[in-house]
């Protein structure tokens, strides 16, 4: 059964930090894994996509790697600002049509 | 391009009615999941439809159905609701391509409270 932590539950930092989250997954033979952030009491926004087949995926200042053989994955944040204090999430597919998600990071990046 | 819609945004229910929340997928999408959020469970999966047809279920009772419709819209119903089925419900659309490509895009949720 595939489960999907993150580490750490909760981050504070101080603005202009470049931060990484985490997040570890106990079954490798995945299709994709999707890093998403939430604001409170919102949907989510989907961030990166990395399918199986890649190593990282890069928009803006925020990079994901993916390292399938050890089960993780993590979310890099450069320059963090105030607008991106929110809670992130990774889900991993494992091609059953579904996705299993974290339980999040929840991050505060202060002024 | 419009985003993910569901509808209605909130809902207030009592104990033992039913409920029927909506979700309209980005145009073209035709894979719609359903999930339900709550602060102690997070994020779980309910169910997932493409072209008609439920290809998969998540751990949950019978209470909890959905459907899709020709059109990629999809409804779920909850029957005889209880206190612990209030929740944020949110609906993910995906366009599939070929070699597994499958990002998904959520709504903006229908948040539930069952008195």
């Amino acid at each position: 059964k595939q489960e999907v932590t993150q580490i750490p539950a909760a981050l504070s930092v101080p603005e202009g930090e470049n931060l990484v989250l985490n997040c570890s997954f106990t079954d490798s033979a995945i299709y994709n894994l999707q890093w998403f952030r939430q604001d409170p009491g919102k949907g989510l926004t989907s961030l990166l996509l990395i399918q199986s087949s890649q190593r990282e995926q890069t928009s803006g200042r925020l990079n994901a790697s993916l390292d399938k053989s050890s089960g993780r994955s993590t979310l890099y944040i450069a320059a963090s600002q105030p607008g991106d204090s929110a809670t992130y999430l990774c889900a991993v597919s494992a091609g059953t049509y579904k996705y299993i998600f974290g339980t999040g990071t929840r991050l505060k990046v202060l002024a | 391009k419009a985003g993910v819609t569901q509808t209605p945004r909130y809902l207030i229910k009592t104990r033992g009615q039913q409920v029927t929340l909506s979700c309209s997928p980005i145009s073209g999408h035709r894979s719609v999941s359903w999930y339900q959020q709550t602060p102690g469970q997070g994020l779980q999966f309910l169910f997932e439809y493409f072209s008609e047809t439920q290809r998969n279920k998540g751990n949950f009772p019978g209470r909890f159905s959905g459907r899709q419709f020709s059109n990629s819209r999809s409804e779920m119903n909850v029957s005889t609701l209880e206190l612990g089925d209030s929740a944020l419900y949110l609906c993910a659309s995906s366009l599939e391509l070929a070699g597994g490509y499958n990002e998904q895009f959520f709504g903006p949720g229908t948040r539930l409270t069952v008195l």
